[in-house]
């Protein structure tokens, strides 16, 4: 099973909307809604900010949001903000108690 | 609150093993599962398997199956991934980290353990 696929960098100016993709195939992404979006900072664990595709656990602000369209899953970050600058990973359950994640994305708020 | 401590940096020799400790705090161990996640410097993560701790029952990535193993002693709430014939490029820092099942997200991770495989 080979990574998922995400850019590798992404940028956009404070108050700015972007928006990081994460493709896979029929056998995970697109077969299943247990997608979840990591965030994660130079030397420290992942944290999680998106869980089945599109639902944010408790603490995490509503800037962040999730969705999917076939095989792809997408994070949008709005109202870009400094601390917003992190590395992002996306995972996918891909069937037979396998777990993917995405090659990550380093989000560079300009 | 949950806490997953991890044991200490490891250096290794090519083709040795190396086993990482994760004990976990603050909530009821068998009830959740136990991810071990790993992150070579500069990369990105990779998931290398989980483990029932109810159970014992493990899956494996493909790519380490006949390498890694892992197993947990619910009396003392810890979780151990042993790695075998290690290479260059199991050099990484080793995860554990909760999730409720397979299918649902991690929401605690450990603090990480670096092992190091140099000759």
């Amino acid at each position: 099973q080979s990574a998922l696929t995400q850019p590798p960098s992404a940028s956009g100016s404070p108050g700015q909307s972007v928006t990081i993709s994460c493709t896979g195939t029929s056998s995970d992404v697109g077969g299943y809604n247990y997608v979840s979006w990591y965030q994660q900072y130079p030397g420290k664990a992942p944290k999680v900010l998106i869980y089945e595709v599109s639902k944010r656990p408790s603490g995490v602000p509503d800037r962040f949001s999730g969705s999917k369209s076939g095989n792809t899953a997408s994070l949008t970050v709005s109202g870009l903000q400094a601390d917003d600058e992190a590395d992002y990973y996306c995972s996918s359950y891909a069937g037979s108690n396998n777990l993917l994640f995405g090659g990550g994305t380093k989000l560079t708020v300009l | 609150q949950v806490q997953l401590v991890q044991s200490g940096p490891e250096v290794k020799r090519p083709g040795a093993s190396v086993r990482v400790s994760c004990k976990a705090s603050g909530y009821t161990f068998p009830d959740y599962c136990m991810h071990w996640v790993r992150q070579a410097p500069g990369q990105g993560l990779e998931w290398i398997g989980w483990v029932n701790p109810n159970r014992g029952v493990t899956s494996y990535a493909q790519r380490f199956q006949g390498r890694v193993t892992m197993t947990r002693v619910t009396s003392i709430s810890t979780a151990y991934m042993d790695l075998s014939r290690l290479k260059s490029d199991d050099t990484a820092v080793y995860y554990c980290a909760r999730s409720d099942t397979i299918l649902s997200e991690i929401d605690s991770w450990g603090q990480g353990t670096l092992v190091t495989v140099s000759s």
